[in-house]
């Protein structure tokens, strides 16, 4: 199985600030990560897939990067809607895809 | 698209729990693959399983003795059957599709939480 960690676990943060939430995979995916909202009581949505792109109708406030191990989802200027959880998923072994713990993002 | 759940909320232990997503907006026979994903109270997302129109499936390893996904083209829908459930898989279970030139899981159902208790 590929293993993914999330960093941190929650964390807090003001309106307007700028935020970045870590996701490493125990083996390397190259671009094959995608990255998750959820807000409670809903589904997830699909923000970010190959790492870097924008799903359809995603705030370009969001971005990804990364490769192999390493990936990071930033988010700039941050609004009231997106304080949710977000997880990462690898998509790179599609016989067993696996997500990341979660990190909640709350309103200091 | 649209991804509707419909089942029982409530499983009792050594049961089987049973699941269908109805596809809408899209036909099940398009080249997706159509999965299932759950999420237990207040934790994490865990995939299921997926299965392609053609009948072809894969299944999480952890599940796989346990899980059978299946799609009905006529009625455009699939799948989830889960045997012999246990507490363990008390979760609100998610259908998804898988993207083809979109990476990812790009359509979700809304959830169907299934509790299991006598």
């Amino acid at each position: 199985d590929i293993q993914m960690t999330q960093s941190p676990s929650s964390l807090s943060a003001s309106v307007g600030d700028r935020v970045t939430i870590t996701c490493r995979a125990s083996q390397s995916i190259r671009t094959y990560l995608n990255w998750y909202q959820q807000k409670p009581g809903k589904a997830p949505e699909l923000l970010i897939y190959g790492a870097s792109t924008l799903h359809s109708g995603v705030p370009s406030r969001f971005s990804g990067s990364g490769s192999g191990t390493d990936f990071t989802l930033t988010i700039s200027n941050l609004q009231r809607e997106d304080f949710a959880t977000y997880y990462c998923q690898q998509s790179y072994n599609t016989l067993l895809y696996t997500f990341g713990q979660g990190t909640k993002l709350e309103i200091k | 698209v649209q991804l509707q759940e419909s089942g029982p909320g409530l499983v009792k232990p050594s049961q089987t729990l049973s699941l269908t997503c109805a596809v809408s907006g899209d036909s099940i026979t398009s080249p997706h693959w159509w999965n299932w994903v759950r999420q237990p109270p207040g934790k994490g997302l865990e995939w299921i399983g997926e299965v392609f129109h053609s009948g072809n499936t894969n299944y999480n390893p952890s599940l796989k003795s346990r899980v059978a996904i299946s799609v009905d083209k006529s009625k455009n829908q699939f799948s989830l059957n889960l045997t012999s459930v246990t507490a363990a898989d008390t979760a609100t279970y998610f259908c998804t599709r898988a993207g083809v030139s979109v990476a990812g899981f790009d359509s979700w159902g809304q959830g169907n939480l299934v509790t299991v208790s006598s």
